[in-house]
């Protein structure tokens, strides 16, 4: 079967850094998306990775290693507004996105 | 601004009595996904479009049905609600069915009483 695992929930301090992680068995591979959703609203795109290695946007990066079957979720100098739940998708074979249950982070002052 | 567009964004509906909800987009996007999502839940998704070609996923019930009339607009029609249906329904689109990214609209929360 197709398996995505992340944390259930995790707990940051506003101004630090947050490391998210999550790791996937899929029928094939053909990229991974995280998503940021807050409470009661749809996701929205953070990043995607498809290759192997960093990729930065802003405060927020997203890391591949395909042979690991691993992907990271890097939040840095956190602010109360990225409280949220955050998703790990990955596109298997066919081009079906497989989601993770989402990651809650909780932002403490 | 190009975008995807729910509505309602809230749907109140008795155990039983159809309801419709609509999306459509501006993103001139060929594909066009309907999802459900639980509380705390990955969202699942029910069916897709690409063009007209409709794509049903094996586990979605009978109870949901769908309707795309042109490349702009999508709808979701539940049947017979359950209380099991009640969920945010979440309509996202992307340009291709391969790597895409796809982009979701606000949601519509169905409660069903």
């Amino acid at each position: 079967g197709q398996n995505i695992d992340q944390p259930t929930e995790m707990t940051a301090t506003e101004g630090a850094i947050v490391q998210i992680n999550c790791t996937y068995q899929t029928s094939g591979f053909n990229g991974l998306f995280w998503y940021q959703q807050h409470a009661g609203e749809a996701p929205t795109f953070l990043s995607y990775n498809v290759l192997d290695g960093l990729e930065e946007k802003g405060r927020f990066s997203s890391f591949l290693s395909r042979s690991k079957g691993y992907s990271y979720l890097l939040l840095k100098e956190l602010q109360m507004k990225d409280s949220a739940s955050y998703l790990c998708a990955v596109k298997d074979s066919n081009y079906q996105l497989i989601w993770g249950a989402g990651t809650k982070l909780i932002i403490k002052p | 601004d190009a975008m995807v567009i729910q509505n309602p964004r809230y749907q109140v509906t008795q155990f039983g009595k159809p309801v419709t909800l609509s999306c459509s987009q501006t993103l001139n996007h060929n594909v066009m996904y309907w999802y459900q999502q639980k509380s705390s839940q990955a969202p699942k998704l029910l069916f897709h479009y690409y063009d007209k070609d409709f794509n049903n996923e094996a586990d979605t019930p009978d109870n949901f049905q769908s309707r795309r009339p042109n490349t702009s607009f999508c709808f979701l029609d539940i049947r017979s609600p359950g209380l099991g249906d009640a969920a945010m329904y979440l309509c996202a689109t992307s340009g291709g069915r391969a790597t895409d990214t796809q982009y979701f609209g606000p949601g519509t929360r169905l409660t069903v009483l």
